[in-house]
């Protein structure tokens, strides 16, 4: 099975920072990769399909790169309204492995 | 508008037995493949099972005692989980695969509210 990680776990930034995220497959999956955005209480939202391909209706600031074994999420000028936790999948291969998630706090 | 709702769930002992339905509206059900995922309180997201227009996929942890299905004709679909156990407590999520190719090897596009399994004695 693919095993996916993510690092930080959780991170704290201050409204119009850079952040990224990164996700790790242990095997090499292509651009088979989503991420996810989860509000406190809300249901998970398709932000980024294909590793870099912007959802219908996500801000621009959020992007995604990779390929292979090693993806990025950057949210470049950091809202309020990101305040979230973020979960990369893989869809590559079944079982369609999520990663652990990342807490943004702002 | 497109749109999954999840029902069937509630309080149910160790054991015990639960069948979820999700009903979908506004796209064309039997072109795509439909996943569950789950949830438990306070926990990250664990993908449970797919169905595409004719094969199943199930997690190790749960093959054996899930049963995914799909109705064409009513367009709901539906999981069976025999023999609960109490990690099984979470919300269920149904969603649809973002391409209509009837593969299950896609993001998920639309989620539903989900529905809460909760197994205790």
């Amino acid at each position: 099975d693919i095993q996916m990680t993510q690092s930080p776990s959780s991170l704290s930034a201050s409204v119009g920072d850079r952040v990224t995220i990164t996700c790790r497959a242990s095997q090499g999956i292509g651009n088979y990769v989503a991420w996810y955005q989860q509000k406190p209480g809300k249901v998970p939202k398709l932000l980024i399909y294909s590793a870099s391909t912007l959802q219908s209706g996500v801000p621009s600031r959020f992007s995604g790169r990779g390929s292979g074994t090693d993806f990025t999420l950057t949210i470049s000028n950091v809202q309020p309204e990101d305040i979230a936790t973020y979960f990369c999948q893989n869809y590559n291969r079944a079982p369609l492995t999520f990663g652990p998630g990342t807490k943004l706090n702002i | 508008e497109v749109q999954l709702v999840e029902s069937g769930g509630g309080l149910q002992q160790p054991g015990g037995s639960l069948r979820l339905s999700c009903g979908a509206s506004g796209f064309n059900f039997k072109n795509y493949a439909l996943n569950w995922v789950r949830q438990a309180p306070g926990q990250g997201l664990q993908w449970v099972s797919s169905i595409s227009r004719g094969d199943t996929y199930y997690a190790d942890s749960v093959k054996g005692r899930f049963t995914i299905s799909r109705d064409n004709s009513k367009s709901v679909v539906y999981l069976q989980i025999n023999s609960l156990r109490a990690d099984d407590t979470a919300i269920y999520y149904c969603t649809k695969v973002r391409v209509g190719d009837g593969y299950i090897y896609g993001a998920s596009d639309v989620w539903g509210p989900g529905t809460m399994v909760t197994v205790s004695s």
